[in-house]
């Protein structure tokens, strides 16, 4: 298994434009999150899927903000009408249900850069 | 809601030195605590982790233990390494949460030859 994979590494886009990034879990891992950092602070949450429903979104994904996770696998995160205050490092990590407490195992990161 | 606090960096120390980073949290539930390490340019790696009260985590000579009574959880390590020098978030997670991992703010650790 490579890991929680995160395309693409890096997105510049121009200020109203809308963004896609995709987050592929690690195999059997059913619970997928995502989470926004910026520069000198942790990651904040902003979605966490178990399988295909999304169980709970944080007040940060306003409604210019999607994600979805059609087939309990890969997920996707949509910006749309980007503003320069998206520019963040969006992360993706993934964990299994089984046990409780488990750890999340992160990808790469997206950094989304809005000029 | 849950929360993480960590103290602020920058800690600058020499080869060898010992550190010590503080860490404490607040939750409604019976949390999971973990050390997360981001080394320049790269992801978020789990460094160690504790999920019950007085458990240990260790991992490449970093240890922290698992307070309840003083819901803390600092990160030591007894002799840093050039290679140490990154950033260190202090994190929990639990299921009144919806298991979704709070994170600290970071602290960045800078270790000179």
């Amino acid at each position: 298994d490579t890991g929680v994979s995160q395309n693409p590494r890096h997105k510049i886009t121009k200020r109203g434009q809308n963004v896609t990034f995709r987050c592929d879990p690690i195999s059997e891992h059913n619970r997928l999150y995502w989470y926004r950092q910026t520069l000198g602070q942790g990651p904040e949450f902003l979605t966490y899927f178990q399988n295909e429903a999304q169980l709970e979104k944080s007040r940060l994904l306003s409604d210019r903000f999607s994600a979805e996770r059609p087939k309990g696998s890969f997920s996707t995160l949509e910006i749309q009408r980007t503003e320069q205050g998206d520019s963040a490092m969006y992360l993706c990590a993934s964990s299994p249900r089984t046990g409780v407490n488990t750890e999340a195992f992160f990808g790469q990161g997206t950094r989304l850069t809005v000029v | 809601g849950n929360s993480v606090t960590q103290m602020e960096g920058p800690v600058t120390l020499s080869e060898e030195a010992f550190l010590t980073i503080n860490c404490t949290y607040t939750a409604t539930g019976y949390p999971s605590l973990f050390w997360y390490v981001q080394y320049p340019g790269e992801g978020l790696q789990l460094l160690l982790k504790a999920t019950k009260a007085d458990d240990k985590g260790s991992n490449k000579g970093f240890e922290a233990t698992y307070r309840k009574e003083t819901t803390s959880f600092h990160l030591e390590k007894g002799s840093v390494q050039v290679s140490d020098s990154a950033v260190y978030f202090c994190a929990l997670s639990d299921r009144a949460g919806g298991f979704k991992t709070i994170f600290g703010a970071g602290t960045r650790l800078f270790v000179k030859a």
